[in-house]
């Protein structure tokens, strides 16, 4: 399994502004991902960051609005920036190791 | 793009009672992964499938990766209140890009 620390899990924002989501590993791994869940869905999957390489996006979902950096082995960050009361949801890390993902505990946006 | 149909979307059930929830998907995929998300938290693995025709339990779980490679269940037996919560099935290809159903949302009432 893999331990995942993601911060902050909750906030609440204004329109307008962004906000960064980190995800921290126990371990090193090769591929993080980034996922959205809107309230009552299930998960979208919105890029896979690999270290040393730009994050590959879904479609639908664009390196303006949702940037990511992938410093190091064991690190990512997700910004959702200029928001809007859309982008109210659960974002979710999570890691590939042994074939499997493995996830944190989400980060569950606000914005008013 | 791929789809998982997961049914059903909602369950309630009694305390005691078996439940058996699935997925099928028009595309094969190489492994089939079912999890469980509770309020607040993130999906936690449950069973992990790898062969066609597969048949894995874990504890009270038991969960088939079905033989065309297109469908999968998860049955839970002897349901107990803390098995409330949302199960999703997820496919995943050699890319290791997952792939989720609806989810299933159980109620288990005393």
């Amino acid at each position: 399994s893999a331990v995942i620390s993601q911060k902050p899990s909750r906030d609440i924002c204004q329109r307008g502004t962004s906000l960064t989501i980190q995800c921290q590993v126990d371990s090193q791994v090769t591929m993080m991902f980034w996922y959205r869940q809107q309230p009552g869905q299930s998960l979208t999957l919105i890029a896979t960051a690999n270290q040393g390489s730009e994050a590959t996006y879904e479609s639908g979902f664009v390196i303006d609005k949702f940037p990511i950096s992938r410093p190091n082995l064991t690190f990512s960050t997700l910004t959702v920036s200029n928001m809007s009361p859309e982008d109210s949801s659960i974002y979710l890390c999570s890691v590939l190791r042994a074939h499997i993902q493995y996830f944190g505990a989400g980060t569950r946006l606000s914005v008013l | 793009g791929q789809q998982l149909n997961q049914s059903p979307q909602s369950m309630f059930i009694q305390e005691g009672e078996d439940v058996s929830m699935n997925c099928t998907s028009s595309s094969i995929f190489n492994t089939w992964l079912w999890y469980k998300q509770d309020p607040g938290e993130g999906p936690v693995l449950l069973i992990a499938l790898y062969k066609a025709g597969e048949l894995t339990s874990n504890g009270r779980l038991t969960a088939q990766f079905g033989i065309t490679r297109k469908d999968s269940f998860l049955n839970i037996s002897a349901s107990i209140p803390s098995d409330v919560g949302i199960y999703f099935c997820a496919g995943q290809t050699s890319g290791s890009r997952l792939t989720f159903g609806e989810g299933t949302q159980l109620t288990v009432n005393p």
